[in-house]
């Protein structure tokens, strides 16, 4: 079952902050992100393990709460960069379904 | 490495006909994975491989969608007797062994059914 993402778009302008939510009705081993640039293939973000492990991009953090199967991405100080269609993944016995997306705009 | 490589990139074919896409992933990456994009939605999952075994398909795939990834290097992916609702982007993407790995995703065949 797919995760679900909230919210579905956000319009933010450069310097800006914003959070993205995404939660399973599964227990989780781990939680990826990636982010979508119109016309291109997702690109890997961040992969956020149980017991706290993070790898992944320098600028964008996430949270990851097992209990609540729920994981948080933070874009902190946006950048124009950062505009595209974030997703997360969620891992179960290495099957990796991904919700809906987020859609990002960031505007100068 | 040269990513993982998908043919064709674009397919338009007439309703009622079969096409069959190929994914060449990673090398010595041993899971490999199709999704299904439609406009403003996520990859759709249809299926996984752990080398040359097909662990999983999706409930949502109908039998005219089939997989293969013999010798555990590339794989295919046939739709036969193509629907308009078959209109979309089909992503490969690979991935080495461990928990603590990304998947890379290909650019991906857009079909469309007209």
């Amino acid at each position: 079952q797919q995760p679900v993402q909230s919210p579905q778009a956000v319009i933010l302008r450069e310097g800006e902050d914003a959070v993205i939510n995404c939660s399973s009705s599964k227990a989780l081993y781990s939680v990826h992100w990636y982010r979508q640039k119109h016309g291109e293939a997702p690109v890997f973000l961040m992969i956020l393990l149980k017991g706290g492990e993070q790898k992944g991009h320098e600028k964008i953090s996430a949270s990851f709460n097992e209990k609540k199967q729920q994981s948080s991405l933070y874009l902190t100080a946006s950048q124009l960069s950062y505009s595209g269609t974030y997703f997360c993944g969620t891992d179960n016995d290495y099957k990796l379904s991904f919700g809906a997306g987020t859609t990002v705009t960031v505007r100068a | 490495d040269t990513g993982v490589s998908q043919d064709p990139r674009h397919k338009i074919t007439k309703r009622g006909q079969n096409v069959t896409f190929r994914c060449d992933p990673i090398s010595e990456h041993n899971r490999l994975y199709w999704y299904r994009q439609t406009l403003g939605q996520g990859p759709e999952f249809l299926t996984y491989f752990q080398n040359e075994a097909q662990l999983e398909k999706s409930r949502l795939l109908s039998d005219r969608f089939s997989a293969e990834r013999p010798k555990g290097s590339f794989s295919t992916l046939e739709i036969q007797r193509t629907e308009q609702g078959d209109s979309a982007m089909y992503l490969c993407a690979s991935r080495p062994t461990g928990a603590k790995t990304e998947a890379f995703f290909g650019q991906g065949t857009r079909l469309t059914v007209v």
